[in-house]
């Protein structure tokens, strides 16, 4: 499978707990990014990476919330101190670089904070 | 600031029939519109884009329009099936300071092809 991958899928925890979230991109794409759904809602835009430089964040993004991407090619989002309003979808897409590309988006890791 | 809105929330067409979705974004800067399928438990999947040097495109039964004057651009599919239902959402770029390639989505479009 050439697309992009996620993993996990699905993920429960705690509130309180650390949550990390593993997105490996198509391998020629160097811009990845992070969306979280809600549903009923579209995607909102979190944060962006151009190879390992993090040139964007949302002010969704608060300070429990961090990304890496540290050899330019897989990226993880960390989750500190979980709390329920963090439930959602976390999808991951990659683009290559340029102008505005087509983002090629994962099948998303599914958030459940009991 | 940026913004997109979709219309309408739900749309329920008989099979045969077209279905129009019609987006507005506030950014006049934007220039790249893709439309997403995105089917119950499964990822967005681009479906049809459009820049913004042309004013129409068209793919099969799915066709894209745009008027920048106005900011707005529609989605419309005509001879509808029963496999087209799936919730759609529209998107533009936005974002100055990382140029222009974050999306802002709408809140999606979910339509229903009756047999």
């Amino acid at each position: 499978d050439t697309g992009v991958s996620q993993n996990p899928r699905h993920k429960i925890t705690k509130r309180g707990q650390n949550v990390t979230f593993r997105c490996d991109p198509i391998s020629e794409h160097n811009r990845l990014y992070w969306y979280r759904q809600t549903l009923g809602q579209g995607p909102e835009f979190l944060t962006y990476f151009q190879n390992e430089a993090q040139l964007e964040k949302s002010r969704l993004l608060s300070d429990r919330f961090s990304a890496e991407r540290p050899k330019g090619s897989f990226s993880t989002l960390e989750i500190q101190r979980t709390e329920q309003g963090d439930s959602a979808m976390y999808l991951c897409a990659s683009s290559l670089a340029g102008t505005v590309t087509e983002q090629f988006f994962g099948p998303g890791t599914r958030l459940t904070v009991l | 600031g940026e913004n997109v809105e979709q219309h309408p929330s739900t749309l329920s067409v008989q099979e045969g029939d077209s279905a129009v979705i019609k987006c507005t974004y506030s950014d006049s800067a934007s220039n790249y519109f893709p439309w997403y399928k995105q089917e119950l438990g499964k990822r967005p999947q681009l479906i049809i884009d459009i820049r913004s040097n042309v004013g129409e495109k068209k793919d099969q039964r799915i066709a894209v329009t745009l008027n920048k004057t106005a900011k707005h651009f529609s989605l419309h599919i005509t001879e509808t099936q029963p496999e087209d239902s799936a919730v759609y959402f529209c998107a533009a770029p936005g974002g100055v300071s990382g140029g222009y390639n974050k999306l802002i989505f709408g809140a999606g479009t979910r339509l229903a092809v009756h047999p």
